[in-house]
């Protein structure tokens, strides 16, 4: 088993439509949760950081932490075709240490 | 654009052969950070220079090796190379300080590897 579980979807959803994505993971001790971007044979980009459980916002995107659960999700709202891409979540025990990566879910948004 | 680049960004090798990848990392930045992603897969962490020594590694065996230089750019080195080490190989800076935060890694875009 992984240690963080993502479903690889793809996820397609209209334009202007809400993305729910989100992770699962088993290592209790992980603190900090990221949501990386990766588009189509380019680099992760990071979009959202949060450290421990909590909600953060920012623009059209929202990330929430349940550490109790051992659940992260990521929700894009009023999405649009730019925002197809494949996302991956991201999470480390300690600040500055190595980040465990999800395998990415593929996002389709159609006009 | 992260300020992050990797060199070269496609190369072909075969197996048991040795390959030397290269990064830069983004300017101010003292710590960077190697991964590896097959096809189809989230990045896997080989491991991490700060200030020029490793300071903590993934599950990936010696053959694997970098090297962290005074102006902070990087080179992964593979040796002896394998069918399965065909992937995209990304590079992430960053900068190590007691208020940095963990998930503040900026990437390049990476060098596609390919082994026959």
């Amino acid at each position: 088993q992984k240690e963080v579980e993502q479903d690889p979807g793809p996820l397609s959803v209209p334009e202007g439509a809400i993305v729910s994505l989100n992770c699962t993971y088993s290592n209790s001790a992980f603190q900090y949760f990221m949501w990386y971007r990766q588009y189509s044979r380019k680099g992760p980009e990071l979009l959202m950081y949060t450290y421990s459980s909590g909600n953060k916002e920012d623009g059209r995107f929202t990330a929430q932490v349940d550490k109790s659960s051992k659940y992260i999700s990521l929700f894009i709202r009023d999405s649009q075709p730019s925002d197809s891409a494949t996302y991956l979540c991201a999470m480390s025990v300690a600040a500055g240490n190595k980040l465990t990566f999800g395998g990415g879910t593929r996002v389709l948004v159609k006009p | 654009e992260t300020g992050v680049t990797q060199s070269p960004t496609h190369l072909i090798k075969t197996r048991g052969q040795q390959v030397t990848l290269r990064c830069s990392s983004q300017s101010g930045h003292n710590t960077v950070s190697w991964y590896q992603q097959a096809l189809g897969q989230g990045p896997q962490f080989i491991f991490q220079y700060y200030r020029e020594e490793e300071n903590g590694r993934g599950n990936f065996p010696p053959r694997f090796s970098g090297l962290q230089f005074p102006n902070y750019s990087s080179e992964l080195n593979v040796n002896a190379l394998e069918l399965d080490d065909s992937a995209l190989y990304l590079c992430a800076s960053s900068m190590k300080s007691p208020v940095s935060l963990a998930g503040e890694l900026f990437f390049g875009e990476g060098s596609r590897l390919t082994v026959l």
